[in-house]
């Protein structure tokens, strides 16, 4: 299947700081990604639809001023945590569509904010 | 309001055995369907998925089943094995005016296989 890479995969933050993270599509041009977060012992949380060149789509909760996406080529998205507060820590996800209808997930990047 | 329900949110069965796990939806606008296999700490890998012109599908030892009378699909593992062992998500989606829908996931269930 198809091959998403995520950078970080763990990072550790002070309070107030800002961390970015990135989603890259490695074998194929994605126009849309997706930004999941996921709490423990709890399913997937979609935060924001991704679409190259144009503003993030946020799911209903989500605080766009806080969660930035940007998606500025067919293979690179990415979501910076602002002003990143220990709440905030979480494992985040990213996904993208191939040509199929299946989406195909990034490794994750753990965050912890102490 | 929880458009699809994993209403168990764990399983352990032998090895060998046949694992099967539940998903239930409640849009009948879905058609598609898909199961994640999720370790922890990394993201879920795509396993199977179905269209809702069918109602089975077969991979190797999986095997998801769909029953769109009531709104029901099943993973099947034949036979299962250790490695097995993380959480499943069910998935679905739908088109909505010409661009498909987002992913909805349940929330998991989580599959021991003993040895």
């Amino acid at each position: 299947g198809a091959v998403v890479s995520q950078h970080p995969s763990w990072v550790i933050c002070k309070s107030g700081t800002s961390v970015k993270i990135e989603c890259r599509s490695l074998d194929f041009q994605a126009t849309t990604m997706f930004w999941y977060r996921q709490f423990p012992k709890q399913s997937l949380m979609l935060m924001a639809t991704s679409n190259e060149g144009s503003k993030a789509t946020y799911e209903q909760g989500v605080e766009k001023d806080k969660f930035l996406i940007n998606h500025a080529s067919l293979t690179l998205s990415t979501l910076t945590v602002t002003s990143a507060h220990p709440e905030d820590s979480s494992f985040y996800i990213c996904s993208a569509y191939d040509r199929g209808r299946e989406q195909y997930f990034g490794p994750g990047t753990r965050l912890t904010v102490t | 309001d929880q458009q699809v329900k994993q209403n168990s949110p764990s399983l352990s069965v032998q090895e060998g055995r046949i694992s099967i796990l539940n998903c239930d939806y409640t849009n009948s606008m879905f058609d598609y369907f898909l199961w994640y296999k999720k370790y922890p700490a990394e993201g879920p890998t795509f396993l199977i998925s179905i269209s809702s012109i069918k109602d089975k599908n077969e991979d190797g030892r999986f095997t998801v089943f769909l029953n769109k009378s009531a709104k029901h699909l099943s993973l099947h593992i034949v036979p299962s094995q250790p490695g097995d062992s993380a959480v499943y998500f069910c998935a679905a989606s739908a088109w909505y005016g010409g661009s498909q829908g987002n992913l909805i996931f349940g929330k998991g269930t989580k599959l021991s296989v003993k040895p």
